[in-house]
């Protein structure tokens, strides 16, 4: 069966910390990870994409790895700020065509002064 | 990446009543799907709205609760019609990243029923 599983299921920092999102993930075929960034209430908005061949995506302060090997994805998040409270979904498509996904459940993070 | 915007962006309505919800996207777009998002939770696919034919229903949703209309290639609705307080969610619209690189999302339409 196809899953995405991700933990923590929620997480507190303080402003100005580090934090690594996990994401495992048992889907097949694969053909990229993606994860997203869901405020409260809007739409999730794409942070990163890997595919099968790449093991680091960096977009600002957000660092995706991904090991094909142990269907392993994280996401880390440097020196945090307050408006990174969000929710963050990892996502991984089955297919070429974009239109078979598995979503994870998400992890809540809540950055606080 | 494309724009998409959806209306309205939030609704209250009434029970038994039915709300339409728009998805526009600034350029053309081989898919588009729609989803729902309970409370706490993850997004969970309604259809695949196809451009010139009946919309693609996942198990679970059927078309005479949530009928689909996409007359082209930049333009679809969701209707929830007969709706209940258990439909209470947000919906989102999606479109397919050419290449098969997954999904961008629509803002979302966060409705409640009373």
């Amino acid at each position: 069966k196809n899953q995405v599983e991700q933990s923590p299921q929620s997480l507190i920092i303080l402003e100005g910390k580090n934090c690594t999102l996990q994401c495992n993930y048992t889907v097949s075929p694969f053909s990229n990870l993606r994860w997203y960034k869901q405020d409260t209430g809007r739409g999730p908005v794409s942070l990163t994409i890997m595919t099968f061949s790449e093991n680091t995506k960096s977009n600002g302060r957000y660092t995706a790895t991904l090991d094909a090997d142990t269907k392993q994805s994280s996401l880390h998040i440097t020196a945090s700020q307050l408006s990174d409270s969000a929710s963050y979904i990892c996502v991984v498509s089955h297919n070429n065509a974009g239109n078979m996904l598995t979503f994870g459940g998400g992890t809540r993070l809540m950055v606080k002064p | 990446s494309a724009v998409i915007s959806q209306k309205p962006s939030r609704d209250i309505c009434q029970r038994g009543t039915s709300l339409t919800i728009q998805c526009q996207v600034d350029s053309q777009v081989t898919m588009m799907f729609w989803y729902r998002q309970q409370p706490g939770q993850s997004l969970t696919l309604i259809a695949t709205a196809n451009q010139g034919s009946e919309a693609t229903y996942e198990s679970g949703f059927v078309i005479d609760k949530f009928p689909i209309s996409r007359p082209n290639l930049t333009f679809s609705t969701l209707t929830v019609s007969n709706m209940s307080p258990e439909d209470s969610s947000i919906y989102l619209c999606s479109v397919g990243v050419p290449g098969g690189r997954g999904q961008y999302f629509g803002p979302g339409t966060r409705l409640t029923v009373t």
